[in-house]
């Protein structure tokens, strides 16, 4: 069992809705958590990064972190084509390296 | 500043031969890692450099995969012996110890290098 799941999709919406991403994981000793985006033939860029549970909000983007249920969200709201990508979840624990731990990355098309 | 650069974008090559990539962090990031994505999935970690010290590698780099990251700037990753199962997209990332968020340092990606084994 992989450390950190997260479904592949595709997911596919129309512009204008709401989008939900999720990852669960497994490691307790995760603390910190991201969201990346992927662009076709591109390296990830970070879109948020939310330390323990919570959430955070950047735009239309906001973060949720359930430390309990060891599961994470990204939602997007208002989506526009320029949304479509893969999106990664990824995590790490406060460490000499930081490596990060990674979802296997969500396909997401927002069509107009 | 430009960002992460990778060296070569794409790289095509028979099985058997030998490659290398590099990389070029951000400049003054003193730390370094190279993942290697598959189709379909999300990266996955190789090793990591903190200045020129190799501090981490994965299982994951077998016998025939070395990193080097001389004088502590840019890095390259070579495999020996390839195979088809090495076919991948190779991520190198760069980040600076000290400016930790709470804890952690944003890694910034470069567009990686495409390899594919024949």
């Amino acid at each position: 069992q992989k450390e950190v799941e997260q479904d592949p999709g595709p997911l596919s919406v129309p512009e204008g809705a709401i989008v939900s991403l999720n990852c669960t994981y497994s490691n307790s000793a995760f603390q910190y958590f991201m969201w990346y985006r992927q662009y076709s033939r591109k390296g990830p860029e970070l879109l948020m990064y939310t330390y323990s549970s919570g959430n955070k909000e950047d735009g239309r983007f906001t973060a949720q972190v359930d430390k309990s249920s060891k599961y994470i969200s990204l939602f997007i709201r208002d989506s526009q084509p320029s949304d479509s990508a893969t999106y990664l979840c990824a995590m790490t624990q406060r460490s000499n390296t930081g490596k990060l731990i990674f979802g296997q990355g969500t396909t997401l098309q927002v069509k107009p | 500043d430009t960002g992460v650069s990778q060296n070569p974008r794409h790289k095509i090559t028979k099985r058997g031969q030998n490659v290398t990539f590099r990389c070029d962090p951000i400049s003054e990031h003193n730390r370094l890692y190279w993942y290697r994505q598959t189709l379909g999935q999300g990266p996955e970690f190789l090793t990591y450099f903190q200045n020129e010290a190799q501090l981490e590698k994965s299982r994951l780099l077998s016998d025939r995969f070395s990193a080097e990251r001389p004088k502590g700037s840019f890095s390259t990753l070579e495999i020996q012996r390839t195979e088809q199962g090495d076919s991948a997209m190779y991520l190198c990332a760069s980040s600076s110890a000290g400016t930790f968020k709470a804890g952690w340092d944003e890694q910034f990606f470069g567009p990686g290098t495409r390899l594919t084994v024949l």
